[in-house]
C-alpha cells in the first residue's frame, strides 16, 4: 500500500516547455487535489477532483490543466511553463465524508528556468 | 471567505520547554480544523484533527470557537519536533477543500 505516489520527484524545465505531473493513489479515495507550496505562502489549491469524471478550479488554476484519468490517477499539466510556476507540487487524496483528512504524496520539485 | 492565520513564521524553543504554535481562523460556518506537519523534505502528514480530541506525539490542540483559534501545544519540546507545521481549515465546500495557513517553522534547540 504505497498511498499517494507522485512522479517525477524533480524536474527542470525551460520557459515555454510543457510537462505533466503524475499522481496515483491506491487507497480507493474519491477526491484528489493538486497544491503548490511556495515559501511564505503555505499550500494553495490549484485544482481538485471530487470524484472520477469531475474536476474544478481551486485558488490558483491559471496556467494549469488537470485530468482525472480514472479513480486512481489525477494528472497536472503545465502547457507552457513559466518561471512563476517554479514550486513544489503536492498531490493529495481523501475519502468522502466529514472530518476525513487528506493524504499527501512526496511532492514534485519543479524548477523553470 | 475563509482564512487561516499563523502569525509566527519561525519559532525557536529549547528542548524540554513548552511550545505553542498559534492558529486563528475566520469562517462563518462550522469548520473542520487540522494540523499537518512536514519534516525536512518529506510529505505532509496529518498530526491532529479537532474532532478527534486526541494527543499525538505529545501534541494537543483545542478548538476555541469564541476566539476562533486552534493552537497547537506540547508541554515539553523534543529535538525531533523540529519541522514545519501547517494549520488547515476545511469548509465542506468543493471536495472538502483545505485552506492552509502559511506555516510555522519550529526549531527545537538542544
Amino acid at each position: 500500500n504505497a498511498g499517494v505516489t507522485q512522479t517525477p520527484k524533480f524536474q527542470v524545465l525551460k520557459t515555454g516547455q510543457s510537462m505533466t505531473l503524475q499522481c496515483a493513489q491506491d487507497m480507493n479515495h474519491n477526491s484528489m487535489y493538486w497544491y503548490r507550496q511556495d515559501p511564505g505562502m503555505g499550500l494553495r489549491l490549484i485544482y481538485y477532483s471530487a470524484s472520477e469524471g469531475t474536476t474544478d478550479k481551486g485558488e490558483v488554476p491559471n496556467g494549469y490543466n488537470v485530468s482525472r484519468l480514472n479513480k486512481r490517477e489525477f494528472s497536472l499539466r503545465l502547457e507552457s511553463a513559466a518561471p512563476s510556476q517554479t514550486s513544489v507540487y503536492f498531490c493529495a487524496s481523501r475519502f468522502p465524508g466529514t472530518n476525513q483528512p487528506q493524504h499527501f504524496g512526496d511532492g514534485t520539485r519543479l524548477s523553470i528556468l | 471567505a475563509q482564512r487561516v492565520t499563523q502569525p509566527e513564521k519561525l519559532l525557536s524553543v529549547f528542548k524540554g520547554a513548552p511550545v505553542e504554535l498559534k492558529c486563528n481562523y475566520s469562517y462563518s460556518g462550522s469548520p473542520e480544523l487540522f494540523w499537518y506537519v512536514q519534516y525536512s523534505r518529506q510529505r505532509l502528514q496529518l498530526l491532529l484533527r479537532h474532532i478527534s480530541r486526541e494527543s499525538i506525539k505529545g501534541f494537543t490542540a483545542d478548538l476555541n470557537k469564541g476566539e476562533t483559534s486552534f493552537h497547537l501545544k506540547k508541554p515539553f519540546a523534543q529535538e525531533e519536533d523540529s519541522a514545519m507545521y501547517y494549520c488547515a481549515l476545511s469548509t465542506f465546500t468543493g471536495a472538502n477543500n483545505l485552506f492552509f495557513g502559511t506555516g510555522t517553522r519550529l526549531t527545537v534547540i538542544p
